[in-house]
């Protein structure tokens, strides 16, 4: 267990619906990342917050939002979905950011059929 | 796009031998840090090595860094059925304060 709890592990969904994807940090860090995985495009940033503000935003469509709350735990929200969106989301979290290493959780696998 | 590249993209030995993967990246760095991903897995982070080192140790693994050709290198000696995953580079980017994957190696350790 790495500390960083995502929820769920598994979801299925059918084009067009919505989904929100959890994240839980490890217990202390105030920075929280999110990836997408998939096998084509390979690890991807999709938005960085820290201490409940945006900080960095990668390649994120408009579709997906993120927010992070006052006890710190994550949010990812994905909307219109479509096929192509099936991958892996992972959370990251992190104490002192990008120079000292992230911690990440197991993943959210999103399956849009 | 990545801005770390590994080589080779898949990699097989037997146990006991050494396994060699290579990382190219294509601006300035702070660090270049490596992670581990068994398969459909989190990413557990293995080893950091900032811009002002040129080599580093932890266990079995031995990374180098040449900020002159933008390379870092990871040896792992005397492989284990258990290191069989993929492995990444990621690099922090000076200025950026989020890390950028590369696309990994799956490495295949045979008993």
């Amino acid at each position: 267990d790495s500390g960083v709890t995502q929820t769920p592990k598994h979801l299925i969904t059918a084009t067009g619906q919505r989904v929100t994807l959890r994240c839980s940090p490890r217990s202390g860090d105030l920075s929280v990342y999110w990836y997408q995985q998939s096998l084509d495009q390979g690890l991807q940033f999709l938005i960085h917050y820290y201490n409940g503000e945006e900080r960095a935003k990668g390649n994120i469509l408009e579709r997906f939002s993120a927010q992070q709350f006052p006890d710190l735990h994550s949010e990812l929200n994905l909307s219109s979905l479509e096929l192509g969106d099936s991958a892996l989301y992972f959370c990251a979290s992190s104490s002192l950011g990008a120079n000292y290493g992230y911690t990440f959780g197991s993943g959210t696998r999103l399956t849009v059929v | 796009s990545q801005q770390g590249e590994e080589d080779p993209q898949a990699l097989s030995i037997q146990e006991g031998e050494n396994a060699t993967m290579n990382c190219s990246y294509k601006t300035s760095i702070n660090n270049l840090q490596w992670y581990r991903q068994n398969s459909g897995r989190g990413l557990v982070h293995l080893i950091l090595i900032r811009s002002n080192e040129r080599e580093k140790h932890s266990g079995r693994l031995r990374v180098t860094l040449d900020t002159s050709k933008k390379s870092s290198s990871l040896l792992i000696t005397a492989s284990r059925a258990a290191d069989t995953a993929s492995y990444f580079c990621a690099t922090a980017a000076s200025g950026y304060s989020t890390l950028t994957f590369g696309k990994g190696t799956m490495l295949l350790v045979s008993p």
